[in-house]
């Protein structure tokens, strides 16, 4: 069973702090995204990756930061988070083709006090 | 830009009735087209695509949806709406590169008993 998996389901965290959300796949994609999902905007690209140590801004990239050193693994940093980046974050990965699937993660419920 | 509109934040429908969710994108040439649904507190998850092999496409779950050129339509449907229906469903298109989505906002469907 393919799977994308996110390092915790829910998190709460306070200004200011750094936080770490990791993903991992294991399906071998080329491809993988972090997304932030708020009600009534859909789906908003922060980040993706398209092999490992490769990076490019997605549409909100401010405030935010990534990291992949392996394949498998992509890492969203929050340098210091702040109370509007309470949200869902969703990780996808998908092969290096536009007609293929992405496969989710859970989603990461985080909350900034 | 590329864009996608999904009509409807929300949709209301019977148990055993139509279901209608509506898609719309611009695009100037066919793009690649998805439907997507997320469960309460859950990733998202492939409904369908569409991929130019034909215009009427079958998912899970019993959901179909018709591309319509001239429309620039990507509509959903099923004939009979199920209890465990209720979810948010996602439109999704990837114009031609390689691993970029774009999304609509989403519609909830709720299925009245």
């Amino acid at each position: 069973d393919v799977k994308v998996t996110q390092s915790s389901r829910y998190l709460v965290k306070r200004t200011g702090e750094k936080v770490f959300l990791e993903c991992v796949q294991d399906m071998d994609h080329e491809n993988m995204f972090w997304y932030r999902q708020d009600p009534g905007l859909g789906l908003r690209l922060i980040y993706f990756s398209y092999d490992v140590k490769m990076k490019e801004k997605g549409d909100i990239p401010e405030g935010y930061s990534v990291s992949r050193e392996k394949k498998e693994r992509f890492s969203l940093i929050l340098e210091s988070a702040s109370t509007n980046q309470t949200s869902m974050y969703l990780c996808a990965s998908t092969l290096p083709s536009g007609n293929t699937e992405a496969f989710f993660g859970q989603g990461t419920r985080l909350t900034v006090v | 830009a590329q864009s996608v509109t999904q009509l409807g934040s929300h949709v209301s429908v019977s148990e055993g009735a139509l279901v209608l969710l509506r898609c719309n994108y611009s695009s100037s040439v066919p793009p690649y087209l998805f439907w997507y649904v997320q469960y309460p507190n859950q990733g998202l998850q492939l409904l369908l695509k569409y991929t130019s092999a034909a215009t009427l496409v079958k998912g899970i779950n019993g959901f179909e949806a018709e591309f319509k050129k001239s429309e620039t339509s990507f509509h959903l449907t099923k004939p009979s709406a199920h209890m465990s229906d209720a979810a948010e469903y996602f439109c999704a298109v990837s114009p031609n590169s390689n691993y970029q989505l774009i999304w609509g906002a989403g519609t909830k469907l709720i299925i009245k008993p």
